[in-house]
């Protein structure tokens, strides 16, 4: 167990619906940052989050969207959801911003729209 | 923009050879480099970093140097063992740690038989 948690773990959907994927990071860790990994794409990073505050923006989608709370735990909410959606969602954390040698992913959310 | 090139695979090797995956990379400034693995069913684990010229990462019996003339961060083992058997992953980081997000290769699926 990285401590890093993801839920759910499998999520079926269909085409233009939106669903919501949850990442707890590890104790401690204020930064968050999600990544998609595709056959096609491989990994690509979507975004960074800081103790709530947004960071960093990468390869995400207009559709895309992603918020932490208060207490951390981080949501990237996916909507008009497109069959090129489906993939691998991982979810990393960092005690701080620049410790990329310090990140810790999750197990991720695999998503299939269908 | 940053990209990172290696050979995807599978690289198939019996038990006890010697491994060397390629990793190429262009960035525009001086990135820090990695190398992660991800086991089946699991996130990614950092296994060596390296973050100026001609350092070398190690851990776990592999290495990987810094090689800016050749922009190259090479994964070797002397003996590789089952257990090595997952998928590996370049990255690279264009500022510091990756507070705006590592940029991953396509990842090298490496099989390790009995």
């Amino acid at each position: 167990d990285s401590g890093v948690t993801q839920t759910p773990k499998h999520l079926i959907t269909a085409t233009g619906q939106r669903v919501t994927l949850r990442c707890s990071p590890r104790s401690g860790d204020l930064s968050v940052y999600w990544y998609q990994q595709s056959l096609d794409q491989g990994l690509q990073f979507l975004i960074h989050y800081y103790n709530g505050e947004e960071r960093a923006k990468g390869n995400i989608l207009e559709r895309f969207s992603a918020q932490q709370f208060p207490d951390l735990h981080s949501e990237l909410n996916l909507s008009s959801l497109e069959l090129g959606d489906s993939a691998l969602y991982f979810c990393a954390s960092s005690s701080r911003p620049g410790q990329g040698w310090g990140y810790t992913f999750g197990s991720g959310t695999r998503l299939t729209v269908v | 923009g940053d990209s990172v090139t290696q050979m995807e695979g599978p690289v198939t090797l019996s038990e006890e050879a010697f491994l060397t995956i390629n990793c190429t990379y262009t960035a525009t400034g001086y990135p820090s480099l990695f190398w992660y693995v991800q086991y089946p069913g699991e996130g990614l684990q950092l296994l060596l970093k390296a973050t100026k010229a001609d350092d070398k990462g190690s851990n776990k019996g592999f290495e990987a140097t810094y090689r800016k003339e050749t922009t190259s961060f090479h994964l070797e083992k002397g003996s590789v063992q089952v257990s090595d058997s997952a998928v590996y992953f370049c990255a690279l980081s264009e500022r510091g740690g990756g507070a705006d997000g590592l940029t991953f290769g396509k990842g090298t699926h490496l099989i390790i038989q009995p």
